[in-house]
């Protein structure tokens, strides 16, 4: 299995444009799930979804963030505008939901700069 | 008070000597991720653990579920394993939750 894929790893834009993140879980995972990591508040969860539902998106810092999961087997995350205070590290995971203890799977990230 | 604190915050030590990462939760867990994170890298799952011990190679993951407390050993350290060791709780109020700690950064010197 290749893992989790996320695409782009690197992406710098100019504050004010949209910035879409890709994620394809592993095969077979049901659960999906978008951490953000910073120096200073290291990793948060934004949204979680299970079996394609956003379940949980109390993390999602407000109304410039926008995730979905059209299918079981990519996701994006997408943020319009940019800020430059959204620059970080953006991990997907996937996980499978209905085994007990199933380990979180982490992908290479993203890290966005935005200027 | 964070709900996962992590011990030390910073650790170096010389290549050979055995090491020890410390994670201690104030909350209701189902079980508890021990991860690493080279820089600049992504996040590897090294051990998911709900009781008792599990040995990978030179690493040794311990957890007292009566004390809350988890440990991470690594024996004969390399300048390979420097890196950032995060201990992440799955708690037991939502079963898709999970609290990081902050991390511990390891260097191994040569």
């Amino acid at each position: 299995d290749a893992g989790v894929i996320q695409s782009p790893r690197h992406e710098v834009t100019e504050m004010g444009q949209e910035v879409t993140l890709r994620c394809k879980p592993i095969s077979g995972h049901n659960s999906l799930f978008w951490y953000r990591q910073t120096m200073m508040r290291g990793l948060e969860l934004l949204i979680y979804f299970n079996n394609n539902v956003p379940i949980d998106d109390s993390g999602m810092p407000e109304d410039r963030f926008s995730a979905k999961m059209p299918n079981a087997s990519f996701s994006t995350l997408k943020i319009q505008p940019s800020e430059p205070r959204d620059s970080a590290v953006y991990f997907c995971a996937s996980s499978q939901f209905t085994q007990k203890n199933s380990p979180l799977h982490f992908g290479n990230g993203t890290r966005l700069t935005v200027t | 008070k964070n709900e996962v604190e992590q011990s030390p915050q910073n650790l170096t030590a010389q290549e050979g000597e055995f090491i020890t990462i410390n994670c201690s939760y104030s909350v209701g867990i189902s079980a508890l991720h021990w991860l690493q994170q080279h820089p600049g890298g992504g996040i590897v799952s090294l051990f998911m653990l709900s009781s008792g011990k599990k040995k990978h190679g030179r690493l040794i993951a311990t957890i007292n579920i009566q004390e809350k407390h988890s440990s991470l050993h690594i024996t004969a350290s390399h300048p390979r394993d420097s890196a950032v060791y995060i201990c992440a709780v799955k708690t037991t109020s939502g079963t898709y939750k999970y609290i990081f700690g902050t991390g511990t950064r390891l260097k191994v010197l040569a």
